[in-house]
């Protein structure tokens, strides 16, 4: 167990609907990176929070959006879903927002779009 | 921006015997290079990370060098055993402007046979 905790474990929507998935960070981590993994595009780096605020952004959508609340907690919003967007969402959690440091990865949410 | 290359794609062993995965980057500016374990349908876990101010580090049956002069760094397994069986994935901390973002390569799916 890795102390990062992510919800739902599973989610089964529609296209074009939106989610909402929930990251908590271990205790003591201040930075919380969102990535995806799909199987042709492996693990993608989408963005990043540092202690509340947007630190650096990967290949990110438009239609995704993302926040980290003041206990630190992050939020990933995916819109006007589509088929591709099914994949396993990842959260990790670092302590450090400036020189690269170790992640650990929360379970994962995979998301499936019909 | 940074691009990382992972190979071999698949890998399969004997039990006992070495495993050897090789990763390549393309930013000199990186300075952290981990590595992940993950097993099927579960989170990537750190296995070991290597930093640029180091040639190589081990921790048990598992080390990984690195040559910042040929910008590439390989990961190694000696006495292999079944429970090794896992998806590895090479990193390597993000460009200039990011905050410490990882940029993965595409995984090595590595087979113990007992």
């Amino acid at each position: 167990d890795s102390g990062v905790t992510q919800t739902p474990k599973h989610l089964i929507t529609a296209t074009g609907q939106r989610v909402t998935l929930r990251c908590s960070p271990r205790s003591g981590d201040l930075s919380v990176y969102w990535y995806q993994q799909s199987l042709d595009q492996g693990l993608q780096f989408l963005i990043q929070y540092y202690n509340g605020e947007e630190r650096a952004k990967g290949n990110i959508l438009e239609r995704f959006s993302a926040q980290q609340f003041p206990d630190l907690h992050s939020e990933l919003n995916l819109s006007s879903l589509e088929l591709g967007d099914s994949a396993l969402y990842f959260c990790a959690s670092g302590l450090a927002g400036g020189l690269p440091h170790e992640q650990f990865f929360g379970p994962g949410t995979r998301l499936t779009v019909l | 921006g940074e691009n990382v290359e992972q190979h071999p794609s698949t890998l399969s062993v004997q039990e006992g015997d070495s495993a050897v995965i090789k990763c390549t980057y393309s930013d000199s500016a990186s300075n952290y290079f981990p590595w992940y374990k993950q097993e099927l349908g579960k989170r990537p876990q750190l296995i070991i990370d290597i930093r640029s101010n180091v040639g190589e580090k081990k921790d048990q049956r598992i080390a990984v060098t690195l040559n910042k002069t040929a910008k590439h760094f390989s990961l190694h397994i000696t006495e292999t055993q079944p429970e090794d069986s896992a998806v590895y994935f090479c990193a390597a901390s993000g460009i200039q402007g990011s905050q410490g973002n990882l940029i993965f390569g595409k995984g090595t799916k590595l087979s113990v046979k007992p």
